[in-house]
């Protein structure tokens, strides 16, 4: 069965400061697709990335970027200089290639706080 | 393009009403999905369909939910009677394509209260 750990719960920062958030997963799939989420405090969940299992490149947008490690099933998101409209619940989710099967399971999900 | 569109936004009900959730998914996508998130269990999928057609209902809780799609462009979550635990957010999402390979976008969710 697939999971997705998000082991940290909740982060605090200041803002301008680095900030890198963890998700490790499992899956006895050789094919699959890993996605990250931003839920800010308006509620809605908005898309960041998606990547599938055979990119292991690592992939920067503006000040986002992500760490895709099969080795040790984990794919870690960072911010660079941290902003205050960074404050938001961040999902990791995870989704095998089968039909049948479309769900995404997501992590717990980090709260991060960028402190002004 | 619009996203996925959801009503109501908020819906405050007492327990024993029925409550029927409305989601218009993004036009074109051919997989719609239903979930349900809480401070206790996180984010959980309760069904999903394609082409209209539902194909995994096993998260619905339990008889008392129910879901339909009778076009592309629509779909209701329906609970009834209603009960204090089903207090949550509801959201509605839909993908392009199925088979765990495409990008699921989310609505703005339902804020269910029930007293």
């Amino acid at each position: 069965a697939q999971k997705v750990t998000q082991a940290q719960t909740e982060i605090s920062v200041v803002e301008k400061e680095d900030v890198t958030l963890d998700c490790v997963y499992e899956t006895r799939d050789t094919t699959y697709y890993l996605f990250w989420y931003k839920q800010p405090p308006s509620g809605e969940l908005v898309f960041l990335i998606r990547r599938n299992s055979f990119d292991e490149q690592n992939e920067i947008s503006g000040r986002y970027s992500w760490n895709f490690q099969k080795s040790t099933s984990s794919f870690n998101f960072t911010i660079t200089a941290s902003q205050v409209v960074d404050s938001a619940v961040y999902f990791c989710a995870l989704s095998e290639v089968n039909f049948g099967n479309e769900k995404l399971t997501f992590g717990t999900g980090t709260r991060l706080t960028i402190i002004p | 393009d619009a996203g996925v569109i959801q009503s109501p936004r908020h819906e405050v009900t007492e327990m024993g009403q029925e409550v029927t959730l409305r989601c218009k998914p993004i036009s074109g996508h051919d997989y719609l999905f239903w979930y349900r998130q809480t401070m206790m269990r996180g984010l959980e999928l309760l069904i999903y369909f394609n082409n209209n057609v539902p194909i995994d209902d096993s998260g619905m809780p339990e008889d008392r939910f129910s879901a339909k799609m009778p076009n592309a462009s629509f779909s209701t979550l329906k609970i009834q009677p209603s009960e204090p635990r089903d207090s949550a957010v509801y959201f509605c999402a839909s993908s392009l394509g199925g088979q765990g390979t495409d990008t699921q976008y989310f609505g703005p969710g339902t804020r269910l209260t029930v007293l």
